[in-house]
């Protein structure tokens, strides 16, 4: 079966620029499926971040206002997110996903999630 | 973009009973594309349903999804203990893809 695992820092200073990095076990990432991140603050709702297919393109949320790059490492069967100037508004639980085919795509494997603290 | 206002904010049910959430979208969901998962506390949400009505892989027949257009409802025909979650809607029929704010479904 398919499994994702976050990794992160954990804690962030205003204005450093994050790095998550997605594993895929299971299923190879070269293969197809498109693959997501998304978030959760705490306590709040789900938001999509953003996607990336096999052959590099990538499709972000607009809300990020272009500071989101999501990227493939293919012989690691990784993906990864990189979000710059972060602020507290970005301190959430990010996941990982993998994106069906449909539409925009629903998520239908997802990491157990990294917790992101914003902190000075 | 699309919203997706769900309801009830919470709703409060005891083992056994019949639950009915409902996802509102403000405009039309392009071919019906609506997801529901489940989220217990401290885990990643669990895809339940997808393209509006079908089961995922593993999902028990007690959940059921229904509706079109801008109404769709996610059914829970008799409560098991392990069901008592928060469950959020998304749309997919439209760019940005879209979650609505969830329903806590909790014990009476």
């Amino acid at each position: 079966q398919v499994q994702l695992q976050e990794s992160g820092p954990g804690l962030m200073k205003p204005s450093e620029t994050l790095s998550l990095t997605c594993t895929v076990t299971g299923y190879s990432i070269s293969s197809g499926y498109y693959w997501a991140w998304i978030r959760q603050p705490p306590g709040k709702g789900l938001e999509w971040i953003g996607t990336i297919y096999r052959a590099g393109s990538t499709f972000y949320n607009p809300s990020l206002k272009s500071r989101g790059v999501i990227s493939l490492d293919t012989s690691k069967n990784q993906f990864s997110l990189t979000l710059s100037s972060v602020t507290a508004a970005d301190a959430a639980v990010y996941y990982c996903a993998r994106r069906s085919y449909n539409g925009y795509g629903y998520f239908d494997w997802w990491g157990q999630g990294t917790l992101i603290t914003v902190s000075s | 973009e699309i919203v997706l206002t769900q309801s009830p904010g919470t709703l409060s049910l005891s083992p056994g009973e019949r639950a009915t959430l409902s996802c509102r979208a403000s405009q039309s969901v392009s071919s019906n594309y609506i997801a529901w998962y489940q989220q217990r506390p401290g885990q990643a949400p669990r895809l339940l349903i997808y393209d509006s009505s079908n089961r995922a892989t593993g999902i028990p027949d007690r959940f059921s999804g229904s509706g079109s257009g801008t109404d769709f409802t996610l059914t829970i025909s008799r409560l098991e203990p392990e069901d008592f979650a928060v469950y959020y809607c998304q749309q997919y029929g439209n760019s940005p893809s879209a979650f609505g704010g969830g329903t806590n479904v909790e014990i009476k």
